[in-house]
């Protein structure tokens, strides 16, 4: 089945303490990116990938970095979390250049900075 | 830049009855339009898009969305709402160039009442 897979799914932490949400796909995508989404203000992107090695940053995204070493597999990562960067988190993939397809969405990590 | 707005945060409405949810667009290029929707605890999945020819798109559960090109709308409609339909729904916007950038409203809740 094609999906794209986020962990975990929820997570309380505090501030200050390094975290990693993972996400995967199957679909060999090119491209992938990373959202947050918050009440009243839709999804913003926070980084994209075209391709392995190759990341940008997206609308928002201080506070976060990101890494993409294989294909399948788009990391996020908060160095140093604060409480503004409590938010629902969603990974996407699309198959890539010039595609007219629509992206592909995990099933979200919820994160809770205290 | 595209920009996405969608005037309404939440619509009530009655089982059975038709539903209009807005969405409306600026873009100074040519763009593919989509809505997704997102159940309570889930991911997005996508609900239609427009790419190109038929400015009327339907989905398979009954809905259907119009591209207004003079109007730069894509609203979404059905006839006749169930309970399964509540939901959060987003518009989306991508321009047709070599940029993947998905740009998102803010949300329009559906809350169908018995």
């Amino acid at each position: 089945e094609a999906q794209v897979t986020q962990n975990p799914r929820y997570l309380i932490t505090v501030t200050g303490k390094k975290l990693t949400v993972t996400c995967s796909q199957n679909m060999n995508h090119e491209y992938m990116s990373w959202y947050r989404q918050d009440p009243g203000l839709g999804l913003r992107q926070i980084y994209y990938s075209m391709n392995v090695e190759v990341t940008d940053k997206g609308d928002v995204p201080e506070g976060y970095k990101v890494s993409r070493k294989e294909k399948r597999n788009f990391p996020l990562i908060l160095e140093s979390p604060s409480p503004n960067q409590t938010s629902l988190y969603f990974c996407a993939s699309m198959v890539g250049i010039n595609s007219n397809q629509p992206q592909h969405f995990g099933d979200g990590t919820r994160l809770s900075i205290l | 830049a595209q920009s996405v707005t969608q005037l309404d945060s939440q619509v009530p409405v009655f089982e059975e009855a038709p539903v209009e949810l807005r969405c409306n667009y600026s873009s100074s290029v040519s763009v593919y339009l989509f809505w997704y929707v997102q159940y309570p605890n889930q991911g997005l999945q996508l609900l239609l898009k427009y790419l190109s020819g038929s400015t009327l798109v339907e989905s398979i559960n009954g809905f259907e969305a119009e591209f207004n090109k003079s109007q730069t709308s894509f609203h979404l409609r059905k006839p006749s709402v169930h309970i399964s339909d509540t939901a959060e729904y987003f518009c989306a916007v991508r321009a047709y160039d070599s940029s993947y950038k998905l740009i998102f409203g803010s949300g329009t809740r559906l809350l169908v009442r018995p």
